[in-house]
């Protein structure tokens, strides 16, 4: 079946570098994708989103990249913080629905290390 | 805007017992859902509603209920709680098209 999964389950970061969190999608036709952040006794919070007529899409410190080619999303993450400590879900929201049945991968672990 | 509001935040109840989740949003979405999250799981869809009057199932639907009456609330009922149901439970809701669901700070459920 069509899955949207994680490479990474725990990713350890050096406070100040730059964090890579990557996504794979198996759905072709997938059109929309988003990534959330959860922090520990909180619900996923959006952080970025990208649509599939785009490969690149930059926000406030955090890009996201999409390789349609070989159904790859990528978080980037610029001068991780500490506060970047969280867990990162990338999401596919299905192109057959407009109104979105979101999909989850298992999430990826980050942890920012002084 | 408080955004999505769940209550309660943590509840224990026992095998058999019935209770319902409540999930409130002030965002005027027509698009609402809920959602269970496991240890080691991603989020997996348990019921979802694109507006006043309309519900329908998602991934793991079963053993519970839901209703759509106004398009503010979206309430999940457990109508006999069984161990397997222990879990975090997500309220999200969004707007029309393509866009980001926000979701709640989950309701901890654990059932002896």
């Amino acid at each position: 079946g069509e899955s949207v999964g994680l490479h990474l389950p725990t990713l350890s970061v050096q406070e100040g570098d730059n964090s890579i969190i990557n996504c794979a999608y198996s759905n072709s036709a997938s059109d929309y994708f988003i990534w959330y952040k959860q922090e520990s006794g909180k619900g996923p919070q959006f952080i970025i989103d990208i649509r599939s007529n785009m490969d690149k899409r930059q926000g406030q410190r955090v890009t996201v990249l999409l390789n349609k080619t070989v159904k790859h999303l990528s978080l980037q993450i610029a001068a991780t913080q500490p506060g970047d400590s969280a867990v990162y879900f990338c999401a596919e929201n299905g192109a057959t629905d407009s109104w979105g049945k979101l999909q989850f991968g298992a999430g990826t672990q980050v942890v920012v290390t002084p | 805007n408080a955004g999505v509001t769940q209550t309660p935040k943590f509840q224990v109840l026992k095998t058999g017992q019935s209770m319902t989740l409540q999930c409130a949003q002030d965002m005027n979405h027509e698009y609402m859902s809920w959602y269970r999250q496991d240890p080691g799981m991603g989020l997996r869809l348990i019921h979802y509603s694109v507006g006043a009057g309309i519900t329908d199932q998602g991934e793991v639907p079963n053993g519970y209920n839901v209703s759509r009456s106004t398009t503010e609330d979206f309430p999940l009922r457990l109508l006999s709680a069984a161990p397997s149901q222990t879990s975090v439970y997500f309220c999200a809701s969004k707007g029309d098209g393509n866009q980001p669901q926000h979701f709640g700070d989950g309701t901890r459920l654990s059932i002896l």
